[in-house]
């Protein structure tokens, strides 16, 4: 499976500052989806994307998140006032023909301070 | 509902032995999927394997092997000779066949002694 990236791969912020999230996925991927994990707790999904829309969010992902692939390749979350709570990893998740199977990015892990 | 329990939060075992991780699901779906992730120290979320489940053949591969009962709503995971490179947290994960969302487990934190 090819290799996506995600940038930053580690982001400090102060609360209330607005952080922007990017994953570059491969041409060939049919959904996309973010997910959060608290440090030593469980995968959440946050949201889910699809032909340039949202097709499923969580309970989480409320109006201070938004997703977007602004020019076609990179898939970015977008964090507008970050909370202390924000503090996780981030990951971006996408499922490809024909396998569809999921597969990770390496993360970004978000410190708010 | 959507749902998947691990109910081990952590196992620790002696390198060489065989150790089985415990999943149940539950999913009104008729339709659905799992799938076993494996995260190292490192962090990264790494596949293992996707099951269906019109699909109840047991799969091996390598020391690996999953053993899918519909009827218990199990999908679980053996490790065969444990290595210390196994120690990880090991996610199992549910995703029904509509919808998106994935619903994972609460993972089990496997170690691996020397």
């Amino acid at each position: 499976e090819p290799e996506v990236t995600q940038t930053p791969s580690h982001q400090v912020t102060q609360m209330g500052q607005e952080v922007i999230l990017r994953c570059v996925p491969i041409s060939n991927h049919l959904y996309f989806y973010w997910y959060r994990q608290i440090l030593g707790q469980k995968v959440e999904f946050l949201v889910s994307f699809y032909n340039n829309e949202i097709s499923e969010k969580s309970e989480i992902f409320d109006d201070q998140f938004s997703v977007e692939r602004p020019d076609g390749s990179n898939f970015t979350l977008k964090i507008r006032s970050t909370k202390l709570e924000d503090s996780a990893m981030y990951f971006c998740a996408w499922v490809g023909r024909p396998s569809y199977e999921q597969y990770f990015g390496p993360g970004t892990r978000l410190t708010v301070t | 509902a959507q749902k998947v329990t691990q109910a081990q939060t952590e196992i620790s075992v002696v390198e060489k032995e065989d150790v089985t991780l415990d999943c149940v699901y539950e999913t009104r779906d008729t339709t659905y999927y799992l799938f076993w992730y494996k995260q190292p120290p490192s962090g990264e979320l790494v596949f293992l394997i996707r099951r269906n489940s019109f699909d109840e053949q047991n799969e091996i591969s390598g020391r690996y092997s999953w053993n899918f009962q519909k009827s218990t709503s199990s999908f679980n995971f053996t490790i065969t000779a444990s290595q210390v490179v196994d120690s990880a947290v090991y996610f199992c994960a549910l995703k029904g066949g509509t919808g998106n969302q994935f619903y994972f487990g609460t993972g089990t934190s496997l170690t691996v002694i020397p």
